[in-house]
């Protein structure tokens, strides 16, 4: 069964304080590791798609990185435009696992 | 471009009634779709997947029925709510063909069952 964990379930951060979020994952035939941004009451916005180990992307302020058993999504100089849920997918088969989100707020 | 419509935006329906939400997409043939359900503060649980017209996986037994009447539409039912039915449901839509699909998620819907 695929397993995606999101560490920390909560960041608060300073506008310009840089920090990563992790997206811990076991899969059986990763067919790609998605990043979402979700804000509240709204549909998940997608972000990212790696597919490979050592894949990375970048997006303004957001940065993606994979490996073998994690992906970290690094977010440099933050503003508070910034907070929102951010949450991290494994594609298999024809499903979509998702982790549980990190919840971040970058206060100015 | 393609862009994907779900409706009603938000719902409050009584305990024992019936649902019915619908998702259209445009700008694509032959999606596959799906059906989410996010409780609050919390991840995404898959509910059902379709790769065509009658083709329905479903993922969680529950309460919930799912159809696809046409190619670009999907519909999420309940012939009697309950309460815990109550969430955010989300449709998304991925390109069939090729392996690197990115998923894509409408607007959602709110769902109250009271």
């Amino acid at each position: 069964e695929d397993q995606v964990t999101q560490s920390p379930e909560a960041l608060r951060l300073q506008e310009g304080e840089s920090s990563s979020l992790n997206c811990s994952y076991t899969v059986s035939g990763l067919r790609g590791l998605f990043w979402y941004r979700q804000d509240p009451g709204k549909g998940p916005e997608f972000l990212f798609t790696l597919y490979s180990a050592g894949e990375e992307k970048e997006k303004e302020r957001l940065k993606a990185t994979l490996t073998k058993k994690e992906s970290f999504l690094h977010i440099t100089a933050p503003k508070p435009e910034d907070s929102a849920t951010y949450l991290c997918a494994v594609h298999s088969g024809s499903r979509l696992t998702f982790g549980e989100g990190t919840q971040l707020t970058v206060n100015p | 471009s393609q862009t994907i419509h779900q409706w009603p935006a938000t719902l409050v329906q009584p305990v024992g009634s019936p649902l019915s939400l619908e998702c259209t997409v445009e700008g694509t043939s032959n999606p596959n779709l799906y059906w989410y359900r996010q409780a609050a503060g919390r991840g995404l649980q898959l509910l059902f997947y379709s790769v065509g017209i009658g083709q329905i996986s479903s993922e969680v037994p529950q309460n919930l029925s799912a159809s696809r009447p046409q190619d670009r539409q999907f519909i999420l039912s309940s012939k009697k709510l309950l309460l815990s039915d109550s969430g955010f449901y989300l449709c998304a839509w991925s390109a069939r063909t090729g392996s690197r699909n990115t998923i894509y998620f409408g607007e959602g819907s709110w769902l109250t069952v009271v």
